[in-house]
């Protein structure tokens, strides 16, 4: 079973558009994590839930919202795509409260803007 | 902000070989933890360092934590074309929340038969 997952693996779109990556964890775990990894392989985290409640949002332009209408899920919309935003972007989720934190990430969503 | 620094960006070595890949912060960290991310798939953590001058294996990987808990290595021994990958370090946040890891920029490393 697949712990952490994302759809759509790959997303090619337009300038301008809008567009929705989905996660899921069936790991039962409290705490997801948006994180995008630009072409030099730096991977920075974005947004962090728990328990469906926001607690780390990184200076990430407004054009990107978080979603979690559960602790098992996590999406994040993209309004008004830019070309500065292709990149991958992973899903994480974590155990709240476990020390160091281990996170377990999604295979990730190629996100091209053209 | 605390920044983690890992040496080198690239390395491409050849079967057989050893290496050491480096971490280091001049800023504490309460722990760190090595990840190891194959083309096209997420991160997997391979270990966590917790205790000052801690040294950790993992078969052919040895892992060690600075006494003054800002920097690691990551040694391996008799590298295969398998342990191909980007290597990334990270820690905890200061203020000691476990929720937000900060990482390094990680090194690609290359493994030829």
């Amino acid at each position: 079973d697949t712990a952490v997952s994302q759809t759509p693996k790959y997303l090619v779109t337009q300038m301008g558009n809008d567009k929705s990556i989905k996660c899921e964890q069936n790991l039962g775990h409290d705490t997801m994590y948006w994180y995008k990894q630009d072409s030099k392989k730096f991977l920075k985290i974005m947004f962090s839930y728990n328990n469906k409640e926001l607690i780390i949002n990184e200076t990430v332009p407004n054009r990107f919202s978080p979603k979690s209408p559960d602790k098992a899920h996590l999406n994040l919309h993209i309004n008004s795509l830019e070309l500065g935003d292709s990149a991958v972007y992973f899903c994480a989720s974590s155990q709240a409260g476990t020390g160091g934190s281990k996170q377990y990430f999604g295979p990730g969503t190629r996100l091209t803007v053209t | 902000t605390q920044l983690l620094e890992q040496s080198p960006q690239f390395l491409s070595i050849q079967e057989g070989e050893n290496l050491t890949v480096y971490c280091n912060s001049s800023s504490v960290f309460s722990s760190l933890q090595w990840y190891r991310q194959e083309p096209g798939e997420g991160p997997v953590l391979l270990v966590t360092v917790v205790t000052g001058g801690e040294v950790k294996k993992l078969k052919r990987l040895t892992f060690q934590f600075g006494d003054a808990r800002k920097d690691s290595s990551l040694h391996i021994t008799a590298a295969q074309p398998g342990d191909t990958g980007l290597y990334l370090c990270a820690g905890p946040s200061s203020g000691g929340s476990n929720y937000k890891l900060t990482f390094g920029k990680g090194t690609l490393l290359t493994v030829n038969p």
